[in-house]
């Protein structure tokens, strides 16, 4: 997990609110992975991004979640108008290189855990 | 697309026993095979790796086996110690399957009994 830092570490947010995630991935990576995952559950994934570019949220709700890798700073997972059902950890994740086949792991960060009340 | 799935989700073995923890997946052109080890309130830390033209990857006190013909992967971990308790995921990857990351399992959940 060393490198990827994602913050805040806990968030609590009222129904209605906004939650903003972040990710800064490991030193030379340029790939960056959202995971959800609920209580008891595997993680889920939801968007693939490089810098400046969405690849794959092909995972992302169609509603109220949104990311953005701009070219500086980190990556943002944002969620609009948060529901109970938002409660979750937010995992990131960062590679070298997309090639997942050709063994180019994707290594975690230690996860943004998001309550809403 | 690909579903992944464990065995058990609760494995409890003795301290200094084998832990086998396995794994299933469905997609028979998938061709990355990840484990991680997940700690309560962490993230998943990358145990070990293989690829689908290998059946056998060893590393330290874990081994990972893949027998692509039944669709199916496992973890041994030899000699298992207290620091080894906790969520066990398979994870899976296809290339083919455009830049999607990985498509986890749900996990098995390892007990070290003293």
């Amino acid at each position: 997990n060393a490198g990827v830092m994602q913050n805040p570490r806990h968030l609590v947010r009222r129904r209605g609110q906004e939650a903003r995630l972040r990710c800064s991935p490991m030193k030379g990576h340029s790939h960056v992975y959202w995971y959800r995952q609920l209580p008891e559950e595997g993680l889920k994934f939801m968007v693939y991004l490089q810098k400046e570019n969405i690849i794959d949220e092909s995972g992302m709700p169609k509603e109220r979640f949104s990311a953005e890798f701009p070219k500086e700073g980190p990556s943002i997972l944002r969620i609009q108008q948060v529901v109970r059902g938002d409660s979750a950890a937010y995992f990131c994740a960062s590679s070298t290189l997309a090639a997942l086949s050709a063994g180019n792991t994707i290594y975690f960060g230690e996860g943004s855990w998001l309550t809403v009340v | 697309g690909e579903s992944v799935g464990l065995h058990l989700p609760t494995l409890s073995v003795q301290e200094g026993d084998n832990s086998i923890i396995n794994c299933a997946y469905s997609n028979s052109a998938s061709d990355y095979f990840i484990w991680y080890k997940q700690e309560s309130g962490k993230g998943p830390q990358f145990i070990i790796d293989i690829r689908s033209n290998m059946d056998k990857r060893q590393g330290q006190r874990v081994t990972v086996l893949l027998n692509k013909t039944v669709k199916h992967l496992s973890l041994q971990i030899a000699a298992t110690q207290p620091g080894d308790s906790a969520v066990y995921f398979c994870a899976v990857s296809w290339s083919g399957g455009g830049a999607d990351g990985l498509t986890f399992g749900k996990g098995t959940h390892l007990i070290i009994q003293p």
